[in-house]
Order: structure tokens, then C-alpha cells, then sequence
């Protein structure tokens, strides 16, 4: 089975601009969930997605935001961006909502 | 507030050595485990997870962990590392009856030597 993929792998925009990244999860996954790397916060939470449905939403705000399709694959927009928003986006994927998640290799996003 | 605590943050060590990284979470009730590894230039990948029954879980590459329910704790164990060994690990954990998602602690950078 292909693994979790996220396009695009880099992404490089400018104070204000806005941005979406997706996130195709393995064949027959069901949840996909998202979270934002970086050296200071570490992995957090952003959201979590099932059959179409947000169950979950970290403590992010309301510029973050993001929606499943009814194939499973995932998007997620940050509007407004700030400096502050470069990190690693990991995509991770489940069958279930409390099965083990696979992540995908993440979308590195710099804010200039 | 709810969290996860990996109070180890470096860990340097030479080859063979055994290695314990710590892990405790403040849930309360059923709570279902993870430890993850990053290994530099990589992607996120699962060693080892602990959902019920035998709480020693075996998992890839030599690595075990131990579920103290009382102790609220969920350590990494490996009897003797390697220089491949060198890698982010971040243990994790998810309620699966009040909510599904994965809380990660800040992980802990494991450095080995030759």
C-alpha cells in the first residue's frame, strides 16, 4: 500500500499571503488528522477529520483551518499567514479514529 | 491542563549503552500509548503502541516500553543502542473514549556515539 502522501513537500510564501496543503491518506484510512512541527512547541495538534466530519480541533486560531472530502483526502488553509507559521505540517492517517496513525513526510512551509 | 512530559530532552550515550527514556501523562482513566521516532531527514514512524493487555509491549528494532498505570508512566527501554539508533522520539497518547486525538509529548533527541 502506498503510504501517506503531502503536497507539495515545500512551500515558501510571504507575511499575509494564504496557503493550503494537502494530504492524501492510505487507501481505506478513514481519519486523518494534522499537526504542526516546530524546534520551540513540538509536535501539537491541529485538527482531526472522520468521514468528513472535524471531531477534534487543537488550540489553534480560526486562521487554521481544514476539511475532509469523501474520498478521505485532506486540506487544511492557513489564511493571513505570520512569521510564526513556518514549521513541518505532518499529515497522519488511520482506519479508525482510535487505531494507530501513519504519518505522512510533511509539508515545510517558510514564512517570509 | 492535560499533558504529556518527556522530561528527558538530550540524551547522549555511546554505543551499547542501555538506554530509558521517560514518559508520563496527567489523563486519568483508559488512555491508549505511542512512542514515535524521527530519524533526521525522515518522516514520523511508529515503534511501539500499547492499547491493553500485557503491559511490556515489544516493539521494531529491539525497542520496548513498560505501561505503569499507577505510576502514569510509559518508558522507552533498549538494552543496547546503536549509532542508527540517533533520533527524535516522542512518546504519545490519545483517550479513546472522551477524545481521539494524539497529544505529543516535546520528544527527547537521543545522540549515540561509535
Amino acid at each position: 500500500k502506498a503510504g501517506v502522501t503531502q503536497t507539495p513537500r515545500y512551500l515558501i510564501k510571504t507575511r499575509g499571503q494564504q496557503v493550503t496543503l494537502s494530504c492524501s491518506p492510505i487507501s481505506g484510512h478513514r481519519s486523518v488528522s494534522w499537526y504542526q512541527q516546530t524546534p520551540g512547541q513540538g509536535l501539537q495538534f491541529l485538527f482531526e477529520y472522520f468521514s468528513e466530519t472535524q471531531r477534534n480541533k487543537g488550540n489553534f486560531p480560526g486562521r487554521f483551518s481544514g476539511r475532509q472530502f469523501s474520498n478521505s483526502r485532506s486540506e487544511m488553509n492557513v489564511s493571513t499567514l505570520e512569521l510564526g507559521d513556518s514549521a513541518l505540517y505532518l499529515c497522519a492517517s488511520g482506519p479508525e479514529l482510535e487505531d494507530e496513525q501513519f504519518f505522512g513526510p510533511g509539508t515545510r512551509l517558510t514564512v517570509l | 491542563a492535560q499533558s504529556v512530559s518527556q522530561h528527558n530532552h538530550h540524551v547522549i550515550l555511546s554505543e551499547a549503552a542501555s538506554l530509558e527514556l521517560g514518559c508520563n501523562y496527567s489523563y486519568g482513566g483508559t488512555v491508549n500509548l505511542f512512542w514515535y521516532v524521527q530519524y533526521p531527514g525522515q518522516h514520523l514512524q511508529l515503534l511501539l503502541k500499547y492499547f491493553s493487555g500485557d503491559p511490556l509491549v515489544k516493539g521494531i528494532k529491539g525497542f520496548e516500553a513498560e505501561f505503569i498505570k499507577s505510576k502514569f508512566s510509559f518508558n522507552l527501554r533498549k538494552p543496547s543502542v546503536q549509532w542508527s539508533d540517533t533520533a527524535e522520539y516522542f512518546c504519545a497518547v490519545n483517550r479513546p473514549l472522551d477524545t481521539d486525538k494524539l497529544i505529543f509529548g516535546t520528544g527527547t533527541r537521543l545522540q549515540v556515539f561509535p
